[in-house]
């Protein structure tokens, strides 16, 4: 299995204040044929199900806030979200879809300072 | 925009299956993949497995020998069975839509499935 390892666990960002999650995949995900990095990021709340926020590693999902943005290749992965909003409290998920199983990171839990 | 909903049994007793239904409405379902995906309490995302529309599967190796995804297009569902379940089981279960076989884009909202005698 692919695993993937995000750091921080936890994060606690002032309002306004750019917040940086990491996810590192054991293995590459980026196929070359098509030079497309299998990677996605979710944003998790409470009681919601997963939204997704960006797939191929760096396009953002239809109706997604241009201040999150991701980015990375191969191996190293990295979710910005420019300046956080109150709204963005959540724990953000990477997740590698390049082969079955497919696997998630253990979650960033974001938080406001 | 499509719309997915699990149903199915909150509490199933150790050693029972586990068994969900996902539909789906405002798509079709004779397309794409379809997923199951689960989280226990305070715990990480766990994919489960995904079936396409065709009827073909892929599971978690991790599970694949209690864990069973079908599919009725009849009927626009989907569904899990999970065989001999014990506390570990215990999550909430999101059914989830990959278009084309990638990325998981459209989720239900889940139900929390309790394993307990």
């Amino acid at each position: 299995d692919i695993v993937m390892t995000q750091s921080p666990v936890s994060l606690a960002v002032s309002l306004g204040e750019r917040a940086t999650i990491n996810c590192t995949s054991s293995q590459s995900v980026l196929y070359t044929y098509n030079n497309k990095n299998y990677l996605v990021w979710y944003q998790h709340k409470p009681g919601q199900p997963p939204k997704l926020l960006i797939y191929w590693a760096s396009t953002r999902e239809s109706g997604v806030p241009d201040r999150f943005s991701g980015s990375g290749s191969e191996t190293d992965f990295t979710l910005t979200i420019s300046s956080l909003q109150a709204e963005d409290v959540a724990v953000y998920y990477c997740q590698q879809y390049y082969a079955t199983p497919w696997t998630f990171g253990q979650g960033t839990k974001v938080e406001i300072k | 925009q499509v719309q997915l909903q699990e149903s199915g049994p909150g509490l199933v007793k150790p050693s029972e299956t586990l068994s969900l239904t996902c539909t789906v409405s405002g798509g079709s379902i004779s397309s794409d993949y379809w997923s199951w995906i689960r989280q226990p309490p305070g715990k990480g995302l766990e994919w489960i497995g995904y079936i396409y529309y065709g009827g073909s599967t892929i599971y978690n190796p991790s599970l694949e020998s209690r864990v069973t995804i079908s599919i009725d297009t009849s009927k626009s569902q989907f569904s899990l069975k999970l065989t001999s379940v014990t506390a570990a089981d215990t999550a909430m279960y999101y059914c989830a839509r990959a278009e084309s076989g990638d990325y998981v884009d459209s989720w239900g909202r889940g139900t929390l499935v309790t394993v307990s005698s």
